[in-house]
């Protein structure tokens, strides 16, 4: 089946960028997305790309799309400890139709 | 926005008894929702796809008769997991989609943590 992989885990210090990577093999993928999860809560919706996009930015989230390597990243500038969490990448509209596949989820820790 | 609503959020409840579990989509009309279900440290694994009206489909692996949906509203899906052992203990996860608006994302609900002792 398709398959969307994530880094389980990534440290930042309060103030820097965090970058998490994410990969996925369904090439027919129509919508790729970024979500937050905080422990013991469902997941938010940060942000999502149409696959025709190279770039989305909104406030201090800023999502690279490069459709021929089938790579996603998600970064968070300016990291508080608010975003500590685990972030899942999911892409929708490929071969599974309108379900989600979710990657493995990445947890971020920010450190003060 | 979208809002999904999800009751109970944590339930504990003995073998062999069952539990229902609420999804309600409070300001759209949810013609699909999609039930997951978590274990600890790890992604959300797709249990069924409930569509308003019609039997759900499951996944495989997903016993239909121990995990019954009904979904018989626009704004309605319920989860019920019968004769629940131990082994069922996990956060379950609905999520809402609203007509063919992917660019919305799926709105989630804020989970269930079952319990079985």
């Amino acid at each position: 089946g398709e398959d969307v992989e994530q880094s389980l885990f990534l440290s930042v210090r309060e103030g820097d960028s965090s970058v998490i990577n994410c990969t996925y093999t369904d090439s027919s993928s129509t919508y790729l997305y970024w979500y937050k999860q905080e422990p013991g809560a469902g997941l938010q919706l940060l942000t999502y790309i149409f696959s025709n996009m190279d770039m989305k930015q909104d406030q201090r989230l800023t999502v690279l799309l490069n459709k021929k390597d089938k790579h996603l990243s998600l970064r968070i500038a300016d990291t508080q400890t608010g975003d500590s969490a685990i972030y899942f990448c999911a892409e929708s509209g490929g071969a599974a139709g309108n379900k989600l596949t979710f990657g493995g989820g990445t947890r971020v820790l920010v450190k003060p | 926005g979208a809002v999904v609503s999800q009751h109970p959020s944590r339930v504990i409840c003995k073998s062999g008894t069952s539990v229902k579990i609420e999804c309600r989509s409070l300001d759209f009309q949810a013609t699909t929702m999609f039930w997951y279900r978590q274990f600890p440290k790890q992604s959300l694994m797709l249990m069924a796809t409930s569509n308003e009206g019609s039997k759900a489909t499951y996944e495989q692996g997903v016993e239909k008769d121990k995990f019954l949906i009904n979904h018989a509203s626009l704004t309605l899906s319920t989860l019920t997991v019968t004769s629940a052992h131990p082994e069922d203990s996990s956060f379950y996860i609905c999520s809402a989609l609203k007509g063919q608006e992917y660019n919305y994302g799926y709105t989630f609900g804020s989970g269930t943590r079952l319990t079985v002792v």
